[in-house]
């Protein structure tokens, strides 16, 4: 079946450091990539998402590339602010089962000032 | 920007006692979802509701666990006899037409803790 797999956590970073959390999936066919972010009392809120092999998702200065050929989708962004700090999850959608996502454990982000 | 809201946020029961958790999804959304997680575990599926009737479910939505869209606005699980191992946050979601039926909107999720 599908899964999602995202680098172990938490992630304590600097105001305005690089940031990068892995995120390699299983799945057949061609799914759909999605992150989601957690901020603290808050649901999960959509970050960005890619729908196809090569795409590149966006959104507040947050990127992750659909990449079909190592099966990964990781998040990037160049700096990161404290106002960052949530959980994220990366998750998938495959198959026609209209919002079954799958997916990963969550990866915990501090950002200090 | 709309939101989907539950309610209660945090519930305590004793085990074998049912449970409702509600959820008001955005007004216009078509395809509504119960999703949970277990503390330190990943959130999972457990079911789909579209046009009055459960699309898709888990393995792990069994005999105890319903769902229902009583009123055109409300969209409740409910849990039979809750057991121990069904303490989790259980999140509520809501996504619009075909186009956009992959992108959820959650809610901020309804704790359950059963005693």
């Amino acid at each position: 079946g599908d899964s999602v797999t995202q680098m172990e956590g938490p992630v304590t970073l600097s105001e305005e450091a690089f940031l990068t959390i892995n995120c390699t999936y299983t799945a057949t066919g061609y799914p759909s990539l999605f992150w989601y972010v957690q901020y603290p009392g808050e649901g999960l809120q959509l970050l960005l998402k890619a729908t196809k092999a090569d795409d590149k998702g966006s959104n507040k200065g947050f990127e992750a590339t659909y990449r079909k050929e190592t099966t990964s989708f990781h998040l990037e962004k160049g700096s990161v602010q404290v106002s960052d700090s949530a959980v994220y999850f990366c998750a998938l959608a495959g198959g026609t089962s209209y919002g079954k996502l799958t997916f990963g454990q969550g990866t915990i982000l501090t950002v200090h000032p | 920007e709309p939101e989907v809201t539950q309610t209660p946020s945090h519930q305590v029961t004793q085990m074998g006692q049912e449970v409702i958790l509600r959820c008001v999804p955005i007004s216009n959304h078509l395809y509504f979802y119960w999703y949970r997680q277990i503390l330190g575990q990943k959130v999972e599926f457990l079911v789909s509701f579209y046009n009055n009737e459960i699309s898709e479910k888990s393995e792990i939505f069994d005999d105890q666990f319903s769902v229902e869209r009583p009123d055109g606005s409300n969209f409740t699980l409910k849990i039979r006899s809750t057991k121990l191992e069904d303490s989790a946050m259980y999140f509520c979601a809501s996504s619009g037409d075909n186009s956009r039926a992959n992108v959820l909107t959650f809610g901020a999720g309804s704790r359950l803790t059963v005693l």
